[in-house]
C-alpha cells in the first residue's frame, strides 16, 4: 500500500498475555520506528531499525519489550506477560534517509 | 533527556481567526517537524523545518525554526472547522550526521474550532 500499514487496529487481551503488533513499512523505507502514545499524551519513542539492525532500542520499557525486523521491511513489536500500564497506542513509522517519518494509523492495545 | 515543551495545550477559536502555537526545549534541534493528529488515527505531516531561522508556509500554515535551534511556532490563519485536532511539535536530533533517528515529541496542543 502507499502508507505505513499497521494490525491489528484494535488489541484487547488479558494481563499475563503475550503481544505481538505488526508494522508493514512504506515500500522502500529503510528506517522503521515504534511509539507509543498513552492517552493524552505525546508520542514516546521505543525503538528504531534502519535496515534489519536497530542501533538504539533506548526507548524499550523494559525487558518485556522486544522487537525484531526482517528483510528490511515488516517489523513486529512483542510484549511478553502484558500489565495493564502497557494499555496505550502504539505507532510505527518510517522514512528514507534524510526525510521525516511517516506514521501509520497504531494499534490501540488494552489489556484488562 | 531531552524535553519538548508545547503551549498552549488546548485553544477554543471561532471559525476564521488565527493560531498559535509553540513549542520550547532544553537542547538543540537540527530539524522541527509539525504533525496533526485526527482521532483514531496517526499524526500527519504538516511540515518541516531544516534551517535555523527557515520560516515555512504551507498553505494557511506557517511555521519557524527557531534561531537558537531550541524553539519553533506553528501558526493557522484563517481557522475553518477541519481545523479541529491535536497538533505536535516534534525535534530530529541528528548530529553527528546521522541520518535517521528518533523524534522527540511535545505533548500536543488541542484545536476546538467552533463555527
Amino acid at each position: 500500500g502507499a502508507g505505513v500499514s499497521q494490525s491489528p487496529s484494535n488489541k484487547v487481551t488479558e494481563k499475563g498475555k503475550d503481544v505481538e503488533l505488526r508494522c508493514d513499512p512504506i515500500s522502500g523505507h529503510t528506517a522503521l520506528y515504534w511509539y507509543r502514545q498513552s492517552l493524552g499524551q505525546g508520542l514516546e519513542f521505543l525503538i528504531y531499525f534502519q535496515g534489519n539492525s536497530a542501533p538504539d532500542k533506548s526507548g524499550l520499557p523494559s525487558d518485556r519489550f522486544s522487537a525484531e525486523r526482517t528483510g528490511g521491511s515488516v517489523s513486529t513489536l512483542t510484549i511478553q506477560r502484558t500489565q495493564q500500564e502497557d494499555s496505550a497506542v502504539y505507532l510505527c513509522a518510517s522514512s528514507l534517509p534524510w526525510q521525516p517519518q511517516h506514521f501509520g494509523d497504531g494499534t490501540r492495545l488494552s489489556i484488562l | 533527556g531531552q524535553q519538548l515543551n508545547q503551549s498552549p495545550q488546548s485553544m477554543f477559536i471561532q471559525e476564521g481567526e488565527d493560531v498559535s502555537m509553540n513549542c520550547t526545549s532544553s537542547s538543540i534541534f537540527n530539524t522541527w517537524l509539525w504533525y496533526k493528529q485526527d482521532p483514531g488515527e496517526g499524526p500527519v505531516l504538516l511540515i518541516a523545518l531544516y534551517k535555523a531561522g527557515e520560516l515555512t508556509s504551507n498553505g494557511r500554515l506557517t511555521a519557524q525554526f527557531g534561531i537558537t535551534r531550541k524553539d519553533s511556532f506553528l501558526n493557522i490563519s484563517a481557522s475553518i472547522p477541519s481545523d479541529v485536532g491535536i497538533y505536535f511539535c516534534a525535534g530530529h536530533d541528528n548530529a553527528g550526521g546521522t541520518s535517521y533517528g528518533k523524534l522527540t515529541f511535545g505533548q500536543g496542543t488541542i484545536l476546538t474550532v467552533h463555527p
